[in-house]
């Protein structure tokens, strides 16, 4: 049971590259997530999905896209990278009963995809 | 807006010692609340999940409570060890109506001395 698994886990981009943080989850999780971390900030929502084919904005989605096509996959793209991009990103997943009603969550995170943008 | 707040940012306590983690969060209309541990260059771990209608959640060593009238959290650790050396966030979540997200606050650096 693999749990969240977070490709790549490091990543340097130049300015107005584009590229996609890849997630995949094996435990048959509804809900799916993608936060970004700065250094000393808690995370922030970017992304969010409660199933396949619906993905709804989180705090700070511009310069982000995500789809989900799968239940187990949910990847994040950056089209035009920018410094301020430049962070650790977290995929988590999380299991909730009746679809999009609220439920005893329990998230589960992915190790993490550290990037930088120059 | 929700907003979460933990203080202290960071603590450094002696091996042994008990102590107490506080998050505050500035809405009381959550669905529950979720401490988690993240070491470095890692994922996070969820450690308790308390859901609104309780009042504490223990696992081990491990006690969290919740007042959630007057926005308050607070993470025991008993006879901290230096394996307990980590950041602790905590994180709330929301109701249906917006969005069912968990808002973190920014953490609280520990570190257990031998």
């Amino acid at each position: 049971n693999a749990g969240v698994t977070q490709t790549p886990k490091f990543r340097i981009l130049k300015i107005g590259q584009s590229m996609t943080l890849q997630c995949a989850q094996d435990m048959n999780h509804n809900y799916m997530y993608w936060y970004r971390q700065d250094p000393g900030m808690g995370l922030k929502l970017i992304y969010y999905s409660v199933g396949a084919g619906i993905t709804d904005k989180g705090e700070v989605p511009n310069g982000y896209n995500v789809s989900r096509s799968t239940t187990e996959d949910f990847p994040l793209r950056l089209e035009l990278a920018a410094p301020s991009q430049t962070s650790v990103y977290f995929c988590a997943s999380s299991y909730s009963p009746g679809g999009r009603k609220a439920g005893a969550n329990v998230l589960t995170f992915g190790a993490g995809s550290r990037l930088t943008v120059l | 807006k929700q907003e979460v707040t933990q203080i202290p940012a960071a603590l450094s306590v002696p091996e042994g010692e008990n102590l107490v983690l506080n998050c505050s969060f500035t809405d009381s209309a959550i669905y529950n609340l979720q401490w988690f541990r993240q070491d470095p260059g890692k994922g996070l771990t969820s450690l308790l999940l308390i859901q609104s209608s309780q009042r504490e959640q223990t696992s081990g060593r491990l006690n969290a409570s919740l007042d959630k009238s007057s926005g308050r959290s607070t993470l025991y650790i008993a006879a901290s060890q230096p394996g307990d050396s980590a950041t602790y966030l905590c994180a709330v979540r929301r109701g249906m109506e917006y969005g069912n997200k968990l808002v973190f606050g920014a953490g609280t650096i520990l570190r257990v001395k031998s």
